[in-house]
């Protein structure tokens, strides 16, 4: 079965360090990877999405994500935190062919603490 | 930016009673889905619809969900009896094109649904 797993239920950051927010995956085939935040009282925005290419991919609010196929694994980061990052982290799967085309697979959330 | 809206924010209901959660995709979005995700939980695929019928459900979208598009711009989810285990934050979301294609699915910020 298809499956995303974020092993990390909280992820602690000094502003100005890196983080790196983990999420790998399970799936027949090949996947369209995505990444999305949850601020609170707020729904799920769109940061970023791999879908073929350049492993390294760019997104939104200065967030990165590398796409290692051999390790499956789609991690999320960015250079410098800032308190404002400080958010619920979801990483999402979706096939690219064959079964259930349509429905995103998340994981079950990370959730990034940014210390000032 | 055009964006996803959901209302109400909140609904708190009796178990058996009916419920419709409503949603407002964004205006040139051809694909719509609802998810939803039970406190703790990962968040769930139930829906996509396209062109006014489902396109796919998952097991937990039974014969107690509808979904359905009234008139141009609403996009509803009626639970007809509303359970206990049906408490959870719901999730609208849409898509411009094709949802097995590498569109991004752009979310609603939800409805909190409880149930008594």
């Amino acid at each position: 079965a298809q499956s995303v797993a974020q092993p990390e239920d909280q992820v602690n950051v000094a502003e100005g360090n890196p983080l790196t927010v983990k999420c790998t995956y399970s799936v027949s085939g090949n996947p369209y990877l995505f990444w999305y935040v949850q601020y609170p009282n707020r729904g799920l925005q769109f940061l970023l999405k791999y879908i073929t290419g350049d492993n390294l991919v760019k997104g939104s609010y200065g967030f990165e994500a590398e796409f290692n196929k051999s390790q499956t694994s789609f991690h999320l980061k960015k250079p410098s935190a800032l308190v404002s990052d400080s958010a619920l982290y979801f990483c999402a799967v979706r096939l690219s062919y064959g079964g259930s085309q349509g429905n995103l697979i998340f994981g079950k959330g990370t959730k990034l603490s940014v210390k000032p | 930016e055009p964006e996803v809206t959901q209302t109400p924010s909140h609904q708190v209901t009796q178990m058996g009673q009916e419920v419709i959660l409503r949603c407002v995709p964004i205006s040139n979005h051809l694909y719509f889905y609802w998810y939803r995700q039970i406190l703790g939980q990962k968040v769930e695929f139930l829906v996509s619809f396209y062109n006014n019928e489902i396109s796919e459900k998952s097991e937990i979208f039974d014969d107690q969900f509808s979904v359905e598009r009234p008139d141009g711009s609403n996009f509803t989810l009626k639970i007809r009896s509303t359970k206990l285990e049906d408490s959870a934050m719901y999730f609208c979301a849409s898509s411009l094109r094709k949802a097995g294609g590498t569109d991004t699915q752009y979310f609603g910020p939800g409805t909190r649904l409880t149930v008594l």
